[in-house]
């Protein structure tokens, strides 16, 4: 089983959708979550951290399923402008960290 | 500015030859790290050095070896280059106080 599993997508939506992405890991002492976007051809940016108790930044909420082993990431009200690839990344108890293979989204007019 | 730098940008290689990627960073952080990024492949970690002084396998280490020189600098060496280490490479450093891994630009490598 792959260390961090994410949907593959592409997620097609209009604006205005709400979108989710997920993705699992399969290490139950992982200890840091994140989401990262990239857009075409970038280095990828942090987009938010993923806390235990769920997070939200503005119209972006993250959260996290520790017996589940998963994080997810919900975005409302999608923009033309989010359109890009949003990878998660887990943080072993080792400072090793690993991506997910991203999901792209394209949010269109 | 402060963040990661890392060259070559682009490099184009003949199969067979040897080159080293340098990445440096001036944030201080503990942990550095190799990714390399293919069609459809996410990113995958080469190598990383949780601290100065260590280095450990990741994913996709074969064809590579690595270097923590000091705190600042973290080198990835291909010995004998093959086609199938076409890519762009990014390394990134991390601190766990802030949480955040910050990219360098990434490096894209050619191997004809």
């Amino acid at each position: 089983r792959k260390e961090v599993e994410q949907d593959p997508g592409p997620f097609n939506v209009p604006e205005g959708a709400t979108v989710a992405f997920n993705c699992t890991y399969s290490n139950s002492a992982s200890q840091s979550f994140f989401w990262y976007r990239q857009d075409c051809r970038k280095e990828p940016k942090l987009l938010m951290s993923v806390y235990s108790s769920g997070n939200e930044d503005g119209r972006f909420t993250a959260q996290l399923n520790r017996a589940s082993q998963y994080i997810s990431l919900l975005i409302r009200d999608s923009k033309l402008s989010d359109s890009a690839t949003y990878l998660c990344v887990v943080r072993g108890s080792n400072y090793k960290l690993t991506f997910g293979k991203g999901t792209l989204l394209t949010v269109n007019p | 500015n402060a963040g990661v730098t890392q060259t070559p940008k682009f490099q184009v290689l003949k199969t067979g030859q040897s080159m080293t990627l340098q990445c440096a960073q001036d944030m201080n952080h503990n942990s550095m790290y190799w990714y390399r990024q293919d069609p459809g492949m996410g990113l995958r970690l080469i190598y990383y050095s949780a601290s100065e002084g260590t280095t450990d396998k990741g994913e996709v280490p074969n064809g590579y070896n690595v270097s923590r020189l000091n705190k600042r600098e973290f080198s990835l060496r291909l010995e004998s280059a093959a086609p199938s280490q076409t890519s762009v490479y990014f390394c990134a450093s991390f601190i766990s106080g802030a949480n955040v891994l910050t990219f360098g630009a990434g490096s894209r490598l050619t191997v004809l």
